[in-house]
């Protein structure tokens, strides 16, 4: 399995409050992304990253902030967190070699509940 | 804005036969398009990735098509398993390697 973790596994907050998701890697990659999975919605895309300090947002950007300081971690913070944000998150960390996309590995998940 | 659509309802299918999984797009020129496999509570895993010049990729049991011009991916799956139940999804990716993804399709294949 590709060295992708993501931390904490399970959270519920009140809404209102801050909450920041972690996702560590250890295999130098690239690029890596934060998506949210709903039922019926599929995996929708928050922000992604192309480097250290380099970002973009997703098709569901709004309510989310992103940071990445060094190349294995990628945090997600809900500034104020609401009930629209319960959801499971996954991070996903991928490369490009030589010009030639390669695959998107991804997290074991995050279930974040928002009360 | 980009779409994805895939099948919205599940497919089930009997053990041995052929599956064909519809992956569709709209406002969007993919550089490449890849599938995956979930299953329940795990997040997702890399099956195949098909570029933009490649008409069909294969792999064991598995074929891609991709029909730029249709702006359409075919996704089978012969001599299907009831292992193989699971959900598939379909995503596109360009330049920037933004990848995004369809909502995906439930299979179940009934022994």
């Amino acid at each position: 399995d590709a060295g992708i973790t993501q931390s904490p596994r399970h959270k519920v907050t009140e809404t209102g409050t801050p909450v920041t998701l972690r996702c560590h890697q250890t295999e130098n990659h690239r690029y890596m992304y934060w998506y949210r999975q709903d039922p019926g919605h599929g995996l929708r895309l928050i922000h992604y990253s192309y480097g250290v300090k380099d970002t973009d947002k997703g098709e569901v950007s709004d309510g989310y902030s992103v940071s990445r300081s060094k190349t294995e971690d990628f945090l997600l913070t809900l500034e104020s967190a609401t009930s629209s944000q319960t959801s499971v998150y996954f991070c996903a960390i991928s490369e490009s070699l030589r010009q030639r996309n390669t695959e998107a590995f991804f997290g074991q998940g995050t279930r974040l509940t928002v009360v | 804005s980009q779409k994805i659509e895939q099948n919205s309802e599940a497919l089930n299918i009997q053990e041995g036969k052929t599956a064909t999984l519809t992956c569709n797009y709209t406002n969007y020129s993919p550089a490449y398009l890849q599938w995956y496999r979930q299953d329940p509570g795990r997040g997702p895993v890399f099956l195949l990735l098909i570029r933009e010049n490649e008409k069909e990729k294969r792999k064991e049991r598995l074929k891609v098509t991709f029909d730029t011009t249709l702006k359409q991916s075919l996704f089978h799956i012969t001599a299907s398993q009831p292992a193989d139940s699971a959900t598939y999804l379909c995503a596109l990716g360009g330049a920037t390697n933004k990848l995004i993804f369809g909502t995906g399709t439930l299979l179940a294949v009934q022994p």
